[in-house]
């Protein structure tokens, strides 16, 4: 079946550094992908989507020079958070899919957790 | 834009009874509706979704039912298990590609 990986899987950072996290389709190519951010007990918060060979479109209130999404391939996006403090600490989620066929659907990766001291 | 509704936030059963979590949204032109698992530090997990030209699919122990004119869906789970307790969400979209509403998510506890 369809399988979205992320990495790292956890990463613990010092305030002021950037972090990358890579989201990954496996086994299809995915022309969209998207970013979700999760606090501890809620729900998906949509940051942004990621298009192929294209910028990307960030949500209301979420912002482009901090959190830098590239999607360099059809199966490869990134988001970068830059400039890392405290409140950047949270569990990022990206999903990708609902190309057609078996994958007409979204699949989550695992999820990176990110904790900024 | 799409507002997904979804209740209750805590269900507590005893494992063998059912559990059922229900969902409505506001977009009439929603046409995709998949329900996922999240268990602690995981992604979630596509358990069972549904088209809006069905209005009722089953697999195993899980059901799910659509109600157009109401605009709303719900999770069935019988025979609930211990390995069943989890944080349920809801989604809403206009294709399977495009962004996802989610509800505000359902933690189910199964008592053995």
């Amino acid at each position: 079946g369809a399988v979205v990986s992320q990495h790292p899987s956890w990463v613990i950072c010092k305030s002021g550094t950037s972090v990358k996290i890579e989201c990954r389709s496996l086994d299809f190519q995915a022309t969209t992908m998207f970013w979700y951010r999760q606090f501890p007990k809620q729900s998906l918060m949509l940051m942004a989507t990621s298009n192929e060979g294209s910028k990307a479109t960030y949500e209301q209130g979420v912002e482009k020079d901090k959190f830098l999404i590239n999607h360099a391939s059809l199966t490869l996006s990134t988001l970068t958070v830059t400039s890392a403090h405290p409140e950047d600490s949270s569990f990022y989620i990206c999903s990708a899919g609902g190309g057609g066929g078996y994958t007409d659907t979204q699949y989550f990766g695992p999820g990176t957790r990110l904790t900024v001291l | 834009g799409e507002n997904v509704e979804q209740h209750p936030s805590t269900l507590s059963v005893q494992e063998g009874d059912s559990a059922v979590i229900k969902c409505t949204y506001s977009d009439s032109a929603s046409n995709y509706f998949p329900w996922y698992k999240q268990e602690l530090g995981k992604g979630p997990q596509l358990i069972i979704d549904i088209r809006s030209n069905v209005g009722e699919k089953k697999d195993q122990r899980i059901a799910v039912t659509l109600n157009k004119t109401a605009k709303h869906f719900s999770l069935h789970i019988t025979e609930t298990q211990p390995e069943d307790s989890a944080v349920y969400f809801c989604a809403a979209s206009i294709n399977t590609g495009n962004q996802f509403y989610f509800g505000t998510g359902t933690s189910l506890t199964v008592i053995p």
